[in-house]
């Protein structure tokens, strides 16, 4: 069964940074790309970031470029993102996913239950 | 960027209605669109893939079609567990998601 736990969310002040984590179980980690989806309160789902099996193509939606950094760690199972210079309207429910294919953006076929990210001071 | 813009945002039926709901690219994708059904609390499930693919497990009252830059999610006979919200996903070029239609009551 692919389970997908995401972890490392909390409240953080505006500017601060935040790692969350996501471990994999249930399938090859090593031979899908991952990605980042995150929900703000009440608002509809934003694609943040994705990565390739071997962490050599990383990709990122333009309202978190060069504050996040997406990563993974093949002999953990383990898929990552840093965010930096946190602001309010990063406040969201942030999933991780697993993508169908190995590189590129592809559709998500798990999802992992979701981690809060609260921005405030 | 390719926006995906759906419509309606809210939808009202019946159980047993036949349900259709629209997703348009803003520049052609090909195929390269999904749907997902989201219920409060929880996280999205994948119906859709290459626009008309059934993901395995998805009950087959749910299909999907289109291509280029128009697309439709069908649910042809809605059930009480069908009350949710619905989101295109298009991954032709990165990735983005459309608004969302709340199928309710």
């Amino acid at each position: 069964e692919v389970q997908l736990l995401e972890s490392g969310g909390g409240l953080v002040q505006p500017g601060g940074s935040l790692r969350l984590s996501c471990v994999a179980s249930g399938f090859t980690f090593s031979s899908y790309a991952l990605s980042w989806v995150r929900q703000a309160p009440g608002k509809g789902l934003e694609w943040v970031s994705g990565i390739s099996t071997s962490d050599d193509r990383t990709y990122y939606a333009d309202s978190v470029k060069g504050r996040f950094t997406i990563s993974r760690d093949n002999s953990k199972n383990t898929l990552y993102l840093q965010m930096n210079s946190l602001r309010a309207e990063d406040t969201a429910v942030y999933y991780c996913a697993k993508d169908r294919f190995g590189s590129g953006c592809n559709d998500l076929d798990y999802w992992g239950q979701g981690t809060l990210v609260t921005v405030s001071s | 960027d390719i926006q995906m813009t759906q419509s309606p945002s809210t939808l009202s039926a019946s159980v047993g209605d036949r349900v259709t709901i629209t997703c348009r690219a803003s520049q052609s994708i090909s195929t390269w669109l999904a749907w997902y059904q989201q219920k409060p609390g929880k996280a999205p499930k994948l119906l859709i893939y290459r626009a008309s693919s059934l993901e395995s497990g998805v009950p087959s009252r749910f299909s999907g079609s289109g291509s280029g830059t128009e697309f439709t999610l069908t649910i042809s006979s809605l059930q009480p567990d069908d009350f949710a919200t619905y989101y295109c996903q298009q991954y032709n070029t990165y990735s983005f998601f459309g608004g969302g239609t709340k199928v309710e009551i």
